[in-house]
């Protein structure tokens, strides 16, 4: 069974202080992993792809990395606009997202 | 790019009625739509899958008759709550996710804003 496991729950940062959330995964034949980031209230945003082992997008001050089995999330330099929920979603084909990471930034 | 549009936002009304909610790709066309429904401050339940054209399907221990789905074209999917009672009460979320060079399955969804439904 698929099984996706997002840590820490949640994470309270000073802005600027550089931290990582992770994403660890068991898929049969992943196709594909997402990050997101939900806002309260709101539909989550489409954040990156990452399709292979070794490969890392970038987006201002986020950069998300692959393995075999799991992904992180590096947040450079955080600002308090960069609080929000972060979920992960490997193998998009059967729509299995993580319990999200929680992120405050405080200035 | 990749706008999806979910109606209403907000919605609250009295235990028995039978609410739709709508979701629209805006500028793509959705070979798969999913619904999801939020609990606070838990992740996304997937409810049902659809694709257009064809029957959703549904997740184990969604009430198939009570979430009913039309998925008649490209870009609008519908979620009807039929007789809606205050347990129903929740944050719905539809996404939407098109074709691309890869494999349909390995785009990306795109989420709507989301529709609080309050149920009295």
């Amino acid at each position: 069974e698929d099984q996706v496991t997002q840590s820490p729950e949640a994470l309270r940062l000073q802005e600027g202080e550089s931290s990582s959330l992770n994403c660890s995964y068991t898929v049969s034949g992943l196709r594909g992993l997402f990050w997101y980031r939900q806002d309260p209230g709101k539909g989550p945003e489409f954040l990156f792809t990452l399709y292979s082992a070794g490969e890392e997008k970038e987006k201002e001050r986020l950069k998300a990395t692959l393995t075999k089995k799991e992904s992180f999330l590096h947040i450079t330099a955080p600002k308090p606009e960069d609080s929000a929920t972060y979920l992960c979603a490997p193998d998009p084909g059967k729509s299995t997202f993580g319990d999200g990471t929680t992120l405050t930034v405080k200035p | 790019g990749a706008v999806v549009s979910q109606h209403p936002s907000w919605v609250i009304c009295k235990s028995g009625t039978s609410v739709k909610i709508e979701c629209r790709s805006l500028d793509f066309q959705a070979t798969t739509m999913f619904w999801y429904r939020q609990f606070p401050k838990q992740s996304l339940m997937l409810m049902a899958t659809s694709n257009e054209g064809s029957k959703a399907t549904y997740e184990q221990g969604v009430e198939k008759d009570k979430f009913l789905i039309n998925h008649a074209s490209l870009t609008l999917s519908t979620l009807t709550v039929t007789s809606a009672h205050p347990e129903d009460s929740s944050f719905y979320i539809c996404s939407a996710r098109g074709f691309g060079d890869r494999v349909s399955s390995n785009q990306p969804q795109h989420f709507g804003d989301g529709t609080r439904l309050s149920i009295l």
